[in-house]
């Protein structure tokens, strides 16, 4: 499969504790966002990377909330003392420059669904 | 920032007939509208999507329809099947200048339920 693959699937941890994911973005794409899910919602944004670079990152993004991309490539995205709150899908995707100024499709990957009990 | 609104919330609609989904946008600088489908259980999937300078796009059943002096668009799809039933989102990004307007921002979905 060569699309956006995401690590862990599932995640069941314990308020408090900290977790981490990991997205393995399209080979050839430099951009590569966060976003989160909860049920019945659309995807919102947390941060997106271009190459290694942490270009934005939304007000949903507390400060328990950290996310890397250190050589351009893979993206970790970590939660410290989740809270129950926290519980979502979180999506990973991303794209390639595109032409010029215009940016392709972004293609997402099939999400880490985190639960914190 | 940009906010997107999305109607209706659910959509059930008799195999054949046609399902109409409609946005409407905040930021009048977006000129990129991507429609996902997203079935139980799996990743969003883009199906079409549409730049500000055409005001209609096409794909089979699937139409995509924009009137940026409104700031609404409208995913048509015809002749419905009972595989399009899934959640649909549309969703709008900005230019993307340097660091700034790269993100999709997506509306609330819409479920659509295609009764054979």
């Amino acid at each position: 499969d060569t699309g956006v693959s995401q690590d862990p699937r599932h995640k069941i941890t314990k308020r408090g504790q900290n977790v981490t994911f990991r997205c393995d973005p399209i080979s050839e794409h430099n951009r590569l966002y966060w976003y989160r899910q909860t049920l019945g919602q659309g995807p919102e944004f947390l941060t997106y990377f271009q190459n290694e670079a942490q270009l934005e990152k939304s007000r949903l993004l507390s400060d328990r909330f950290s996310a890397e991309r250190p050589k351009g490539s893979f993206s970790t995205l970590e939660i410290q003392r989740t809270e129950q709150g926290d519980s979502a899908m979180y999506l990973c995707a991303s794209s390639s420059p595109g032409q010029g100024a215009r940016a392709s499709e972004a293609f997402f990957g099939q999400g880490t669904r985190l639960t914190v009990v | 920032g940009e906010n997107v609104e999305q109607h209706p919330s659910t959509l059930s609609v008799q195999e054949g007939d046609s399902a109409v989904i409609k946005c409407t946008y905040s930021d009048s600088a977006s000129n990129y509208f991507p429609w996902y489908k997203q079935e139980l259980g799996k990743r969003p999937q883009l199906i079409i999507d549409i730049r500000s300078n055409v005001g209609e796009k096409k794909d089979q059943r699937i139409a995509v329809t924009l009137n940026k002096t409104a700031k609404h668009f409208s995913l048509h799809i015809t002749e419905t099947q009972p595989e399009d039933s899934a959640v649909y989102f549309c969703a709008a990004r900005a230019p993307v200048i340097k660091a700034a307007g790269n993100k999709l921002t997506f509306g609330g979905g819409t479920r659509v339920l295609v009764k054979p």
